[in-house]
């Protein structure tokens, strides 16, 4: 079984500024996917990134860029020059080599500041 | 871009009655899925669907749930007697393939259901 834990429940951000969202898995599968999703106060899930397990190097979106720590099973989030729009819940989840299903963690909330 | 699109995007309903909450997946994807979040809470997955099979499915996908899909591009999940418990946001999302580069699932815009 996976597991994801996202233990900020809510961050402030400036306008312009870089903030970083935390997310640590569990997992005893030797290959897995690792995925952000950003839900916006409208509901609606947006994908934002992707890690495989196996990926030698970080992955990068645009601003979006993620920290993939393997031997920490860790994969944060970072956010560079963050916007009003960037104003959502985001969520950190995963997939093991024997699943077909996403398992989410509870979300952060980032609020961007103007 | 191909997007995930889904119908209704809000449906009331009362105890008891059948919903069925339908998806249209990006055209060349072969993998769906759906998912349900209660509201305050985590992205809760309840079946994959492949091949015109079930393929996973969680404890919540009990004998009240049920996936189909009908013709060539459309995916339902039909709730039989519908429970209070049963009010949520219901995403569809599909993937070209379950693993590897290509997995990500694409999720729809939700559809909010209310059993009153």
């Amino acid at each position: 079984a996976q597991k994801i834990t996202q233990t900020q429940p809510g961050m402030f951000v400036q306008e312009k500024e870089a903030v970083t969202l935390d997310c640590t898995y569990d997992t005893s599968d030797p290959s897995y996917g690792l995925f952000w999703y950003k839900q916006p106060s409208s509901g609606e899930m947006i994908f934002l990134i992707y890690q495989g397990s196996y990926d030698q190097q970080n992955a990068t979106e645009g601003r979006y860029s993620l920290n993939f720590q393997k031997a920490r099973k860790s994969a944060n989030l970072v956010i560079s020059a963050s916007q009003l729009g960037d104003s959502a819940m985001y969520f950190c989840a995963m997939r093991g080599s024997n699943d077909y299903k996403l398992s989410f963690g509870a979300g952060t909330t980032v609020t961007v500041r103007a | 871009e191909p997007e995930v699109t889904q119908t209704p995007s809000h449906q009331v309903t009362q105890m008891g009655q059948e919903v069925i909450l339908r998806c249209v997946p990006i055209s060349n994807h072969l993998y769906f899925y759906w998912y349900r979040q209660i509201l305050g809470q985590k992205v809760e997955f309840l079946v994959s669907f492949y091949n015109n099979e079930i393929s996973e499915k969680s404890e919540i996908f009990d004998d009240q749930f049920s996936v189909e899909r009908p013709d060539g591009s459309n995916f339902t999940l039909k709730i039989r007697s519908t429970k209070l418990e049963d009010s949520a946001m219901y995403f569809c999302a599909s993937s070209e393939f379950p693993t590897g580069k290509l997995e990500t699932q694409y999720f729809g815009p939700g559809t909010r259901l209310l059993v009153l």
